[in-house]
């Protein structure tokens, strides 16, 4: 069974750049079926999508954090990693990395790690 | 990208079914049947519950159905128990509008 492993750094800095890694196991990253996901859930709020990557490397992102947002991925470590840039309180959240079958829905997700904005 | 729209709670007794909607628009849930849906407990991830509609993954039980008409999607829960109490979040793929969830509908058991 898949399982997917956030890490990284639970406080950043405002307008620094906030960087996780997700780890995959029980299943290659370079599978066809899946894209790779990063999701975030502020305090009592709803889930919002950042951004999706295939294992060849191609990427999309959520329009309001486009500017901002860079997805990358690792074959040989079965990881793939979310960059943030310029960040705010606003970005305070839940980080979750998760991966979704074709465009048709969430599979499997990670724990979550809380990343907090504050100097 | 706008949120999609749901009640904000739902209630119901032991036993009673609810149902609770997901309002997009065109792009979104009314432009194909990537409709899914994500039960969450707090402080965990969310946990899928109905994909493609209606559609549910081996393993969920079967007193949840999903439903859709036009850009409004609904998600039915039958013989509601304890266990139930969690908040319920629908999601849409669109072409345009991409990933979008909604707001979220908190279900209380009385």
């Amino acid at each position: 069974q898949m399982q997917l492993q956030e890490s990284g750094p639970g406080l950043v800095k405002p307008s620094e750049t906030l960087s996780l890694t997700c780890t995959v196991s029980g299943d290659s990253i370079s599978s066809t079926s899946y894209y790779w996901v990063w999701v975030r859930q502020p305090p009592g709020k709803r889930p919002e999508w950042i951004g999706s990557i295939y294992y060849t490397g191609g990427s999309y992102y959520n329009p309001s954090l486009k500017s901002r947002v860079t997805i990358s991925v690792d074959r040989t470590r079965n990881q793939f990693s979310l960059n943030l840039n310029s960040v705010t309180a606003a970005d305070t959240a839940v980080y979750f990395c998760a991966n979704t079958y074709y465009s048709n829905y969430f599979d499997s997700w990670g724990q979550g790690v809380l990343v907090s904005v504050s100097s | 990208q706008s949120a999609l729209t749901q009640p904000a709670s739902v209630s119901g007794s032991p036993g009673q079914s609810i149902t609770m909607s997901c309002t997009g628009t065109s792009s979104d849930v009314g432009s194909n049947n990537l409709v899914s849906w994500y039960q969450q407990d707090p402080g965990k991830a969310p946990k899928l519950l109905i994909f493609e509609v209606n559609r549910r993954p081996s393993g969920v039980s079967n007193r949840f159905s999903g439903s859709k008409s036009g850009n409004t999607a609904s998600l039915t829960i039958s013989g509601l128990q304890a266990e139930d109490e969690a908040d319920y979040y629908c999601c849409s793929y669109g072409a345009t509008s991409l990933w979008v969830f909604g707001g979220g509908t908190k279900v209380t058991v009385l």
